[in-house]
């Protein structure tokens, strides 16, 4: 299972774009890139998932380079209610892939 | 989206005794559902995977006799914390996924804070 790295902790102003950024050099290639959210004793949350290029959807966007050994989740014009935990996580498919998590990054956001 | 319900949210019990958290998938076949322990600032440590109608498969360092994990349908997973202690005490989540082929969504429970004194 490939380990992705992140920073540690992140300090954003109200309503600025925060961009987070996952590495994960060992990512094989059906593994996929998922982003979870996670606020203080809360099971962590979708945000989104991508295989290659770019996915956005209503929260968030998420860039993956074409060697995909990296990603960034990007947070438009973020609010106080974003600060959180943010976990990258890559996996692959099928009944044997695991779900593991890093240590994450904790967004605090300010006014 | 997909909902997993935890319960109990909250458990305290005696040093020694045992308790049991469930994991319900409620609108999904969960033919996978993993356990998790988190405690206070650090990530989710995954303690074990199981499919439905198999063993669970337990991580390195996890005692299997301790974490009683029972998978026994597609909608319902328990973890039964054995002989509870004091270092017991922590934050614990179960997380379930329907496998369908491809890569498919994994729904997180609400977690349960467990207490031993």
């Amino acid at each position: 299972l490939a380990k992705t790295t992140q920073p540690i902790s992140m300090d954003s102003y109200e309503g600025q774009e925060v961009n987070i950024t996952c590495s994960h050099n060992n990512i094989a290639t059906n593994d996929y890139i998922t982003w979870y959210q996670q606020f203080p004793s809360q099971g962590p949350r979708f945000i989104i998932q991508g295989y290659k290029t770019k996915v956005t959807n209503e929260v968030a966007s998420l860039f993956i380079p074409a060697d995909r050994k990296s990603s960034t989740l990007s947070l438009p014009r973020v609010s106080l209610s974003d600060t959180a935990v943010y976990y990258c996580l890559v996996g692959g498919t099928g009944t044997a892939s695991k779900l593991t998590f890093g240590t994450g990054t904790r967004l605090q956001v300010t006014l | 989206g997909a909902v997993v319900s935890q319960h109990p949210s909250w458990v305290i019990c005696k040093s020694g005794t045992s308790v049991k958290i469930e994991c319900r998938s409620l609108d999904f076949q969960a033919t996978t559902m993993f356990w998790y322990r988190q405690f206070p600032k650090q990530s989710l440590m995954l303690m074990a995977t199981s499919n439905e109608g198999s063993k669970a498969t337990y991580e390195q360092g996890v005692e299997k006799d301790k974490f009683l994990i029972n998978h026994a349908s597609l909608t319902l997973s328990t973890l039964t914390v054995t002989s509870a202690h004091p270092e017991d005490s922590s934050f614990y989540i179960c997380s379930a996924r329907e496998d369908q082929g491809g890569f498919t969504e994994a729904f997180f429970g609400q977690g349960t804070r467990l207490t031993v004194v």
